[in-house]
């Protein structure tokens, strides 16, 4: 069966660190993979897209990196700042409908 | 600044009843979704559409319709609640034109059946 799974346990970092999310995936075959950043009691917000044939991805402080030999995405939020603090959802798109992981929470120290 | 409105935050409904989820998209999107999301289970797929009265069925779509009779409005229908569609339920809408795939979704409709 298919499956998106992205870090189970809630990531805690001090203010200036580097969060390094993971997202793997099972039985698929991407065109592109996104993520999504999600507040508490809000919709997810957009915020990258990396297609197969792309390995790296820079959006600000964000970077992503997309391997699909090893079925895997790495979201790296650098210099991280308390307003980061957010559920963050990686997302790959299946028969033209995106399958969501379930997301991985990320608080920041300052 | 391009949006997706849904009509309510808030809904506390009863078993047994119709209860009607609006969803308006302002910018001219094929593509709208309807998705519920569960602590644990992620964002599932209820139905999706990509052109007027057109209707996919997606992951889970028992105990629910929809209705797409204009480009902009997508409705959720619950035929009969039931105590396990509480949940917080979020529609979205994309454009293939755009080029970057992304979905922009509404703040959701957190919906309670007592």
């Amino acid at each position: 069966s298919q499956k998106i799974e992205q870090n189970s346990e809630a990531l805690n970092i001090q203010e200036g660190k580097t969060a390094t999310l993971t997202c793997n995936y099972t039985n698929y075959s991407p065109a592109y993979l996104q993520w999504y950043r999600q507040d508490p009691g809000r919709g997810p917000v957009f915020l990258l897209l990396i297609r197969e044939n792309e390995k790296e991805k820079r959006k600000e402080r964000l970077k992503v990196t997309f391997d699909t030999t090893l079925k895997q995405s790495l979201f790296h939020i650098t210099a991280s700042q308390p307003a980061d603090s957010a559920t963050y959802l990686c997302a790959l798109r299946n028969d033209y409908k995106l399958s969501f992981g379930a997301g991985t929470t990320v608080t920041v120290r300052a | 600044d391009v949006k997706v409105t849904q009509s309510s935050r808030y809904l506390v409904k009863r078993t047994g009843e119709k209860v009607f989820l609006e969803c308006v998209q302002d910018m001219d999107h094929e593509n709208m979704f309807w998705y519920r999301q569960d602590p644990g289970l992620g964002l599932r797929l209820i139905y999706f559409s990509y052109d007027v009265k057109m209707k996919e069925k997606g992951d889970i779509p028992e105990g629910y319709s929809v209705s797409r009779e204009k480009k902009e409005r997508f409705s959720l229908i619950l035929e009969s609640a039931s105590t396990n569609q509480t949940s917080m339920y979020l529609c979205a809408s994309s454009s293939h034109k755009q080029g970057n795939y992304g979905y922009t979704f509404g703040s959701g409709t957190r919906l309670t059946v007592v």
